[in-house]
């Protein structure tokens, strides 16, 4: 069993439906990051979170470390949000080590217009 | 400000070779990680250096070794190549504390012949 589990691993979405994609974890963190990665390779780091909800535009991704596990959800889907949405895990690290990352297999989002 | 830069963005070897790949994080930014991504295995921790020690290593032979300078530039290596090492990899840069989150670079998409 993987130590960091995504669901779904594809999602087709009409342009302006509420998104969302889940993550569970069986590991010990100090943090869950949300990434993002389109075509062509380039990762963008969405959130960090360790406790809580975090908003950033039409973006929300909640923590609930009891249960171990996150959600990202999108509002008002656009077609410019068809990426692939990886959950990641930083275990604990110490001094200024941020530890390993651990990864989700990832979510492939497809909005269509 | 800058962001992470990879160089190589593209690079092409014959098995049995080595390959040295360079990443200058963001200014400032103290940690350096590795990561690699094949569609097989997905993302993968490959190290990580802080203050040029390595603090933490992933699940890889030795053919992969890594090492940091002292302005916080980092390079990683791949002796004796092999068809399996063909993937992007990916650093990322962080301040090095618990509280800093990631930057990801472009990565390098290696291909072994």
């Amino acid at each position: 069993k993987n130590e960091v589990e995504q669901s779904p691993q594809n999602l087709t979405a009409q342009e302006g439906e509420f998104i969302t994609i889940n993550c569970s974890y069986s590991v010990g963190i100090s943090a869950l990051h949300w990434l993002q990665q389109h075509p062509g390779g380039g990762i963008v780091s969405l959130f960090m979170l360790s406790s809580g909800k975090k908003k950033h535009g039409r973006l929300i991704a909640t923590i609930n470390i009891q249960e171990k596990h996150s959600s990202l959800h999108i509002t008002a889907s656009h077609p410019r949000d068809s990426a692939v949405y990886i959950c990641a895990v930083s275990t604990r690290g110490y001094g200024g080590s941020q530890g390993n990352l651990i990864f989700g297999k990832g979510t492939k989002l497809s909005v269509k217009p | 400000k800058a962001g992470v830069t990879q160089t190589p963005r593209y690079l092409i070897k014959t098995r049995g070779q080595q390959v040295t790949l360079s990443c200058s994080p963001i200014s400032g930014h103290r940690s350096v990680s590795w990561y690699q991504q094949t569609p097989g295995q997905g993302l993968q921790f490959l190290f990580e250096y802080f203050s040029e020690t390595q603090r933490n290593k992933g699940n890889f032979p030795g053919r992969f070794s890594g090492r940091q300078f002292s302005n916080s530039r980092s390079e990683m290596n791949v002796s004796t190549l092999e068809l399996g090492d063909s993937a992007l990899y990916l650093c990322a840069s962080s301040p090095g504390t618990q509280t800093g989150g990631y930057t990801f670079g472009s990565g390098t998409r290696l291909t072994v012949v």
